[in-house]
C-alpha cells in the first residue's frame, strides 16, 4: 500500500510570507500528526487531526494552523514566516487509536530567508 | 510532562559490531516506538513496543514498562545502519503527541 506522501519536499520562502504544506496519510488511517524538527529543539509536536477534528495541539504560536479533509489528507499552514520557522516538517499517519505504530512521510524542508 | 532520555548520544562502531541503545522515560506510557532517521530525514518505524520483546532481523527491542526503560539492540552492524535512532513515547490522552528523545547518532565505519 502507498506510504505517507508529503508535498512539497523542499521550499524556500521569504520572511513574512505564508506557506501551506500537504500530507496524505496511508489509506484507511484517520489520524495525521505534524511535527517540527530543528537542530536545537529536536522533534516537537505541532498538532494532531482525527476525522477532520483537531484533537491535540502542541505549544506553538497561532501562526501555525492546520486542517484535515474528509479524505484524511491534511494541510498545515504557517503565516507570517520567521527565520526560526526554518525546519524539517514531518507528518505521521496512524489509525488514531494511539496504540499502534506511526508511519512518517519524507518531510518538507522549509527554509525561510 | 514525560521526559525521554536516550543514551549514548553518539556511538561509533566498526562494521560487524553489536550495540545497545537505551531509552529511559519518566512516567507510564501506552505507546513506545523506535525510529531510524536516515540521512535524507525520513523517520522509519522500527518497532512499536510499549512492553515486551520483538525482533526483526538484526534488530531487536525490549521494553520493561515497570522499570521505565527500553533497549534497542543492533547486531552485526552495517554501514547502512548509520543515522539517528529515536525513541518516542505516548501516554493516555496524548492523542498523536509522541514525545521524542534527543536521539542516538550512530556511525558505522567500514
Amino acid at each position: 500500500k502507498a506510504g505517507v506522501t508529503q508535498t512539497p519536499r523542499y521550499l524556500i520562502k521569504t520572511r513574512g510570507q505564508q506557506v501551506t504544506l500537504s500530507c496524505s496519510p496511508i489509506s484507511g488511517h484517520r489520524s495525521v500528526s505534524w511535527y517540527q524538527q530543528t537542530p536545537g529543539q529536536g522533534l516537537q509536536f505541532l498538532f494532531e487531526y482525527f476525522s477532520e477534528t483537531q484533537r491535540n495541539k502542541g505549544n506553538f504560536p497561532g501562526r501555525f494552523s492546520g486542517r484535515q479533509f474528509s479524505n484524511s489528507r491534511s494541510e498545515m499552514n504557517v503565516s507570517t514566516l520567521e527565520l526560526g520557522d526554518s525546519a524539517l516538517y514531518l507528518c505521521a499517519s496512524s489509525s488514531g487509536t494511539g496504540i499502534y505504530g506511526y508511519t512518517f512521510g519524507s518531510g518538507t524542508r522549509l527554509t525561510v530567508v | 510532562g514525560i521526559q525521554v532520555e536516550q543514551s549514548p548520544p553518539d556511538l561509533i562502531l566498526q562494521e560487524g559490531a553489536n550495540s545497545t541503545l537505551r531509552c529511559n522515560f519518566s512516567d507510564s506510557v501506552n505507546n513506545l516506538q523506535w525510529f531510524h532517521q536516515n540521512p535524507w530525514g525520513q523517520l522509519i518505524n522500527l518497532f512499536y513496543i510499549p512492553s515486551g520483546t520483538k525482533q526483526n532481523g538484526r534488530l531487536s527491542a525490549t521494553t520493561v514498562a515497570t522499570e521505565r526503560y527500553s533497549l534497542l539492540y543492533i547486531s552485526s552492524s552495517q554501514t547502512t545502519d548509520s543515522g539517528v535512532y529515536f525513541c518516542a513515547v505516548g501516554y493516555g490522552g496524548s492523542q498523536g503527541n509522541l514525545i521524542f528523545g534527543k536521539g542516538t547518532k550512530l556511525s558505522v565505519k567500514p
